[in-house]
């Protein structure tokens, strides 16, 4: 699966979008991209997924660039409970294995 | 709601001693997954398993173990626990071909 790079941390004002970037500029053309975050004390939990047509559900939008080198993960009205840990992980459908990264530790700042 | 349980969310051992983390999921998954934590290095995939008695190292297998005697139950083995064993441990479940795949809360182990 492709490495991903992240920033380490990020703020964002409450209520604000947060916007988080991710590069995987050598994901290939089977490969998803996928988001999950972490609440301080609980296990990971899925957030949405991409191959590569932007996506948007209930929690956020991700919005992958044309050459699907990079995606950005939208929180469209960041509140307290959104900080937490953000990892993008890119990987083939087929491979049953998540790699983690260390993610960006957003923080919403009321 | 898929729920993944484990048995401890605080657990503290001493060196040496045989330590079991267990995990149950109440979806029926195919596939189990027991991660590590640690701060600065991400989630490390110990072991994974696809099926009843099936399992795969992951990419830090290595003084860990695991069992899958029944589908919904997955537990990891630490046959004689170190201090540098201390960590997170993290178990998850999924279909396989799964869109995500679902965590337990954790447990926070101290080897002393």
């Amino acid at each position: 699966d492709a490495k991903t790079t992240q920033p380490t941390s990020m703020d964002c004002a409450e209520g604000r979008a947060a916007n988080l970037p991710c590069n995987h500029s050598t994901i290939s053309g089977n490969e998803y991209v996928y988001w999950y975050r972490q609440i301080h004390s609980q296990g990971p939990q899925y957030i949405i997924h991409g191959l590569k047509n932007n996506e948007t559900n209930e929690m956020a939008s991700l919005i992958i660039t044309e050459d699907r080198k990079s995606s950005t993960l939208i929180l469209p009205h960041a509140t307290l409970r959104d900080t937490a840990v953000y990892y993008c992980i890119v990987r083939n459908f087929g491979n049953e294995k998540l790699t983690f990264g260390t993610g960006t530790r957003l923080t919403i700042i009321p | 709601d898929v729920k993944v349980t484990q048995s401890s969310r605080y657990l503290v051992k001493r060196t040496g001693e045989k330590v079991f983390l267990e995990c149950v999921q109440d979806m029926d998954h195919e596939n189990m997954f027991w991660y590590r934590q640690d701060p600065g290095l991400g989630l490390r995939l110990i072991y994974f398993s696809y099926d009843v008695k099936m399992k795969e190292k992951g990419d830090i297998p290595e003084g860990y173990s695991v069992s899958r005697e029944k589908k919904e139950r997955f537990s990891l083995i630490l046959e004689s626990a170190s201090t540098n064993q201390t960590s997170m441990y993290l178990c998850a479940s999924t279909q396989p071909g799964g869109e995500t795949q679902y965590f337990g809360p954790g447990t926070r182990l101290l080897v002393l």
